[in-house]
């Protein structure tokens, strides 16, 4: 069974905007982590950002938001001021909270086109 | 801190033949995780080691793959003998213990393409 969810296989945004990239996912334990990679045409994979299923307030780490809906079980990352070197596949992982600790379930990416 | 080191970057080989990749996890962090990426089937995980002890090897594809970590600092992914379906980009990621993020960093991963 699927996971996690990307259902945007490529979106595109103007430079400057702000872009959602959505993500849900499915889990019946109470205790998970979510996660946003990046990762560019150089091909690493860097982390972005991390919501824990407790956490009272939605992550942020720069210009990264996460709008994290738990009762939707959704994680979309919001990129405000998209530049150009935001270009790249992103990626939406959840902790597997069973089965194995700190074991990560990877969405299939959403890739992001920045345009000037 | 010198980040995760993957060894080969690159690596051609022809069908049949031993194919061994090499990872340095960061200094301090207790899990290993090898994960392979494909376009058509996206980023799996492999096996992950916690305390040079493989946990979990479900995803191992098959016999013809096999990993180890014979200390903290080294582990290797072997595949023997290597087939034109293998070929993908092989990622090592590691982390450290700890209930809060526990994020895992990636190496900068083997391409390898058998012929």
């Amino acid at each position: 069974a699927q996971k996690i969810t990307q259902t945007q296989p490529g979106m595109f945004v103007q430079e400057k905007e702000a872009v959602t990239l959505d993500c849900t996912y499915d889990t019946s334990d109470p205790s998970y982590g979510l996660f946003w990679y990046k990762q560019p045409s150089s091909g690493e994979m860097i982390f972005l950002i991390y919501q824990g299923s407790y956490d009272q307030q939605n992550a942020t780490e720069g210009r990264y938001s996460l709008n994290f809906q738990k009762a939707r079980k959704s994680a979309n990352l919001v990129i405000s001021a998209s530049q150009l070197g935001d270009s790249a596949m992103y990626f939406c992982a959840m902790r597997e909270p069973s089965g194995g600790y700190n074991k990560l379930i990877f969405g299939a990416g959403t890739r992001l086109a920045v345009h000037p | 801190d010198a980040g995760v080191i993957q060894s080969p970057r690159h690596e051609v080989t022809e069908m049949g033949q031993e194919v061994t990749l090499r990872c340095k996890p960061i200094s301090g962090h207790d899990y290993l995780f090898w994960y392979r990426q494909t376009m058509m089937r996206g980023l799996e995980l492999l096996i992950y080691f916690n305390n040079n002890v493989p946990i979990d090897d479900s995803g191992m594809p098959e016999d013809r793959f096999s990993a180890k970590m014979p200390n903290a600092s080294f582990s290797t992914l072997k595949i023997q003998p290597s087939e034109p379906r293998d070929s993908a980009v092989y990622f090592c990621a590691s982390s450290s213990q700890g209930w809060a993020y526990n994020e895992q960093f990636f190496g900068p991963g083997t391409r390898l393409t058998v012929l």
